[in-house]
């Protein structure tokens, strides 16, 4: 089955800290990938998304991701930080293998020291 | 622009009783799904829907089902509620069905 994997749970950094949050996924197949993020009492709300192309992905407010294939992988980093950047990020996958249902990941809780 | 909308926002039941959540789709989005998170988890997917139809349902047993509206709202419903259900139920629309999706607030349910 397919499953996705946040490595950390809580992590807390400093302003202007570079940040990676890690993220691994299960699944043989083609394969899209997407980054969300719930700021404190907030929705869901997408932060970057991949489907095919470049693997460097750009999204909203300085984050980017690089998918790597052959690790199965599709990281999250910002090279600084700023204390808005206080949320819950989550990992998800969705592919043919799914019927394009997204697969989530655990949630990884990012404190901003200020 | 309405955003996605779900009420209500907390729902507090006993065991065995039946639960009815709702969505309001963003306008124009035609499709809705549903998901359950659990404390300290990610969402787990229950069921979405296409234009009235059931399209795709994840791991959760029939005593979870739901409706899409012609307006594309739509109605979660659990019967004999369980402990296990206790979780933020989470709705999202799209405007086509493997577009983006757009999250609505939660409905926290508990039961006691």
């Amino acid at each position: 089955a397919q499953s996705v994997s946040q490595h950390n749970h809580h992590v807390i950094l400093s302003e202007a800290a570079s940040l990676e949050l890690g993220c691994n996924y299960s699944y043989g197949g083609t394969v899209n990938l997407f980054w969300y993020v719930q700021y404190p009492g907030q929705h869901l709300q997408l932060l970057l998304k991949y489907f095919s192309g470049d693997p460097l992905v750009k999204g909203i407010k300085g984050f980017e991701a690089e998918f790597i294939k052959s690790k199965f992988s599709f990281n999250l980093r910002k090279p600084s930080v700023q204390w808005s950047d206080t949320a819950e990020y989550f990992c998800a996958v969705n592919g043919e293998d799914s019927n394009y249902q997204l697969i989530w990941g655990a949630g990884t809780k990012l404190i901003i020291k200020p | 622009e309405t955003g996605v909308t779900q009420s209500p926002t907390h729902l507090i039941k006993t065991r065995g009783q039946q639960v009815t959540l709702r969505c309001s789709s963003q306008s124009g989005h035609n499709t809705v799904s549903w998901y359950q998170q659990a404390l300290g988890q990610g969402p787990q997917f229950i069921f979405q829907y296409y234009r009235e139809e059931e399209n795709g349902r994840g791991n959760f047993p029939p005593r979870f089902s739901g409706l899409q509206f012609p307006n594309y709202s739509s109605e979660l419903n659990v019967n004999a509620l369980e402990l296990d259900d206790s979780a933020l139920y989470l709705c999202a629309s799209s405007l086509f069905l493997l577009g983006e999706q757009f999250f609505g607030p939660g409905t926290r349910l508990t039961v006691l």
